[in-house]
């Protein structure tokens, strides 16, 4: 199965600082996903990576995927307090055998001070 | 308009009785999902529905029973509620099972067991 580990487990970043959280696969990835979830509410679609090398951006947040597809980091640039919550990265699962099922890595929890 | 809503929000019941979340997704969605969150904020995939058909059924105990009326709500119900059924239950809908699905989250449901 799918090992997926995220590093570190929690972070506290003074505000308007960057910061990097990252997703190892114990496998090769078919893609990758990564979600945000705010305190006391659902997750949030982040966004979704699938080529090695791959980079998106969404805002001040910046993921990439490496070249083997095995790691993943998820880069913030100058912190705000919304930035704050649990991210999560996730496997694409490999189609419609799967039932596409999206299970997550443990989560980073992030804080941000003011 | 909230686009998958569950109720109730939180939920605090007696070990031993039987209870219900309610799901429902105003998206068009073909797939719903049940996830739990334990205390870690481990986030676990229960369940998936894709136009009323089971298709993910994880190893979850045979009291936890989803229920699919229509493509547009996936109940959960348990029965005899255990200690460490306590944690936070997410629903989330998605277009299709092909794996390239982005996964839309209600709010949670935090149910405590006494």
């Amino acid at each position: 199965s799918q090992e997926l580990e995220q590093s570190p487990q929690s972070l506290i970043v003074q505000e308007g600082k960057n910061l990097t959280i990252n997703c190892t696969s114990s496998k090769t990835l078919y893609g990758l996903y990564w979600y945000k979830q705010k305190y006391g509410e659902g997750l949030i679609f982040l966004m979704m990576l699938q080529k090695g090398g791959e980079e998106k951006s969404h805002e001040k947040i910046t993921a990439k995927l490496d070249e083997k597809k095995q790691q993943s980091s998820l880069h913030i640039t100058a912190s705000q307090p919304s930035h704050a919550g649990i991210y999560l990265c996730g496997p694409r699962p490999r189609g419609r055998e799967y039932g596409n099922k999206l299970v997550f890595g443990a989560g980073t929890i992030l804080r941000v001070k003011s | 308009d909230t686009a998958v809503s569950q109720t109730p929000k939180y939920l605090v019941t007696q070990m031993g009785n039987d209870k219900s979340i309610k799901c429902e997704q105003n998206l068009g969605h073909d797939t719903m999902y049940w996830y739990k969150q334990d205390s870690k904020k481990f986030l676990k995939i229960m369940f998936s529905y894709n136009n009323k058909e089971l298709i993910i059924n994880e190893t979850v105990p045979n009291r936890f029973s989803p229920k699919s009326p229509d493509k547009a709500h996936l109940n959960l119900h348990i029965n005899s509620l255990e200690l460490g059924d306590s944690a936070v239950y997410f629903c989330a809908s998605s277009l299709g099972i092909g794996g390239n699905e982005k996964l839309f989250f209600g709010s949670g449901t935090q149910l405590s067991v006494l």
